[in-house]
């Protein structure tokens, strides 16, 4: 059983568009992040969110990307205006249930392909 | 600091070991190791938190030597389900608790 979901599984998009990616923890915990791996490469750090906030982000996370927990239990980001370079797989992920970052396992959800044309 | 992971790709007959080491050049604070299918997501193997510590998972067992600058993987007796790119991972100390992976190892088992 997974430990969060990600939809859409594949998503194709023209460049330019807008696109949004969504991740639903099972249950609940204290620490959210995305990755993304683009083909053939490993896997690279976008942002953390613990306690319904940003608490890091990486270079790739500029201006065009940003996350949200609406309503409390979906986890989105969201790229604005995607380039072809965004192609890749993201990953949803979470840990923390006792609340040690450094030493808690992630679990990745299952990824969303995202295919810019 | 990204980890960097040894040998780039491995190709195994069914039954045979493999070891994949993962080395920086400071301590790093836990070591967590995961393998990935071709398409799919990272899937957890073990995590090493001390100095000297042994993990096991199945058959897979993994080190951390006592200046927590080195971890290795052993695959024994590699089983075609073996095959992936295994990638350790290391958290940053900062904050929040990001894992910086290493750039992979790609193991092919043939039967």
């Amino acid at each position: 059983e997974p430990e969060v979901t990600q939809t859409p599984s594949h998503q194709v998009t023209q460049m330019g568009q807008e696109v949004i990616l969504r991740c639903v923890p099972i249950s609940n915990h204290l620490y959210f992040y995305w990755y993304r791996q683009i083909l053939g490469q490993k896997v690279e750090f976008l942002v953390s969110f613990y306690n319904n906030e940003i608490s890091e982000k990486s270079e790739i996370f500029d201006d065009q990307f940003s996350v949200e927990r609406p309503d409390g239990s979906n986890f989105t980001l969201k790229i604005r205006s995607t380039k072809l370079e965004d192609s890749a797989m993201y990953f949803c992920a979470r840990s923390g249930t006792s609340g040690g970052a450094l030493t808690d396992t992630q679990y990745f959800g299952p990824g969303t392909r995202l295919t810019v044309l | 600091q990204q980890p960097v992971q040894s040998p780039q790709a491995v190709i195994l007959r069914e039954g045979e070991d493999a070891v994949i080491n993962c080395s920086s050049s400071k301590a790093l604070y836990s070591v967590h190791w995961y393998r990935q299918k071709h398409g799919e997501a990272p899937v957890f193997l073990m995590i090493l938190l001390k100095g000297g510590e042994q993990m096991r998972h199945e058959k897979i067992s993994a080190s951390f030597n006592e200046k927590k600058q080195q971890s290795s993987l052993y695959l024994t007796a590699s089983q075609l389900s073996y095959s992936g790119t295994y990638f350790c991972g290391t958290p940053d100390y900062n904050q929040g608790g990001k894992l910086i992976f290493g750039q992979g190892t790609e193991l092919s088992v043939k039967p």
